[in-house]
């Protein structure tokens, strides 16, 4: 296994559209989380997986936001009616979580998305 | 509230000299501290990371120092090499207690490491 994908690496839409993100895990990973990160801040958390399970929501993720991990493994991003505020770079990142294993989170390079 | 941050925005340093970079916390129930390193157009590597319980964790050219009554850490690169220019950002999670885990990420300290 080579580490966290994700897809596209970059997207361009027009505003009102709707897209999609896509995330491959590091395979044995059970947690999964969402960043997004803008011009000269640090990543900002979106959203996070337990398997299947979406556990936790930021506020920053609006009712046009919505992620699912339907099997436990890879997972998407969806964001109806983009907003040029929108526009950020969408990280993903995998953890295993269990008994005596730290939290070290590992990213994939992410999806850089301009809404015009 | 900014509950992690690097209040340095920039560093620049000799090569095979001593990097520094500087955290502050707010939230005295993070329990782990990580370091990520990014280049442009990549998504963040994890560098190091410290458990509370820990005062130092030392990795190869990186150490990591927390300092909890004063809520700091740092982080130290010795030498420094021109590879190590990227942002570096300071990150903190509650890791216990039925936490989601979630990073609280700094804004980041850009490092150049001159030749």
């Amino acid at each position: 296994d080579t580490g966290v994908s994700q897809d596209p690496r970059h997207k361009i839409t027009k505003r009102g559209q709707n897209v999609t993100f896509r995330c491959d895990p590091i395979s044995e990973h059970n947690r999964l989380y969402w960043y997004r990160q803008t011009l000269g801040q640090g990543p900002e958390f979106l959203t996070y997986f337990q398997n299947e399970a979406q556990l936790e929501k930021s506020r920053l993720l609006s009712d046009r936001f919505s992620a699912e991990r339907p099997k436990g493994s890879f997972s998407t991003l969806e964001i109806q009616r983009t907003e040029q505020g929108d526009s950020a770079m969408y990280l993903c990142a995998s953890s295993l979580r269990g008994a005596g294993v730290t939290n070290e989170q590992f990213f994939g390079p992410g999806t850089r998305l301009t809404v015009l | 509230d900014q509950q992690v941050k690097q209040n340095s925005p920039s560093l620049s340093v000799q090569e095979g000299r001593i990097s520094i970079l500087n955290c502050d916390y707010t939230n005295s129930m993070f329990d782990y501290f990580l370091w990520y390193k990014k280049y442009p157009a990549e998504g963040p590597t994890f560098l190091i990371s410290i458990s509370s319980i820990k005062d130092k964790n030392e990795d190869g050219r990186f150490t990591v120092f927390l300092n909890k009554s004063a809520k700091h850490l740092s982080l130290h690169i010795v030498p420094s090499q021109p590879g190590d220019s990227a942002v570096y950002f300071c990150a903190a999670s509650m890791n216990y207690g039925g936490s989601q885990g979630n990073l609280i990420f700094g804004k980041g300290t850009k490092l150049s490491v001159k030749p």
